[in-house]
């Protein structure tokens, strides 16, 4: 069965604190490592999908890592409107299955 | 503008009483899904669509019922709601079939509550 867990579960940080939201799966047949960003109230928006071990990408304050087990979203030096909801799905077959995502706080 | 609706947002309901959640996208999209979200279990696929009229259940698909018989619309039926249904649900689709491809477009999610 596959799996992922997210933590921490809630991160308080003070703006321009960088630090690190953490994705570790298991899965046969990863076909993909998916975040998404979800403000309270609204649907998940797309941000990132990584496919193999060794990969990154990148987007304004933002770099997702890839490992054989498990992802990282990095935040640097982050601002009040990063605040958010951030969830990782890893994708195997023809669906999505999603951790219980890291709430994320940014006070000014 | 490209974008998946959903229709109600917000519905509170009694036992038992039929009701459908409509989902709609305007991209063309090959791929549907249905997902709840609930606190502390994250978001479950409750059942997709690969095209039309081709469904498949998902990892919660016990007392929903869904259709597609068009490309564009992929409603959520719950014959008979119980009060474990309510949920915070969410309408998605991407471009096809294959999770390998492309970003996955939600909608703005329906509150339903079941007393």
């Amino acid at each position: 069965e596959d799996q992922v867990t997210q933590s921490p579960e809630a991160l308080r940080l003070q703006e321009g604190e960088s630090s690190s939201l953490n994705c570790s799966y298991t899965v046969s047949g990863l076909r993909g490592l998916f975040w998404y960003r979800q403000d309270p109230g609204k649907g998940p928006e797309f941000l990132f999908t990584l496919y193999s071990a060794g990969e990154e990408k990148e987007k304004e304050r933002l770099k997702a890592t890839l490992t054989k087990k498990e992802s990282f979203l990095h935040i640097t030096a982050p601002k009040p409107e990063d605040s958010a909801t951030y969830l990782c799905a890893v994708g195997a077959g023809n669906m999505l299955t999603f951790g219980g995502g890291t709430r994320l706080m940014v006070k000014p | 503008e490209a974008q998946v609706t959903q229709n109600p947002r917000y519905l509170i309901t009694v036992t038992g009483k039929k009701l459908t959640v409509t989902c709609s996208q305007n991209m063309n999209h090959e791929y549907m899904s249905w997902y709840r979200q609930d606190p502390g279990l994250g978001l479950r696929q409750i059942y997709y669509s690969m095209n039309v009229e081709v469904t498949d259940k998902g990892d919660v698909p016990e007392g929903y019922k869904v259709s597609r018989k068009e490309k564009r619309n992929f409603p959520l039926i719950l014959e008979s709601p119980s009060p474990n249904q309510t949920s915070l649900y969410f309408c998605a689709s991407r471009p096809n079939g294959g999770v390998s491809s492309n970003e996955q477009f939600f909608g703005p999610g329906t509150r339903l509550t079941v007393l």
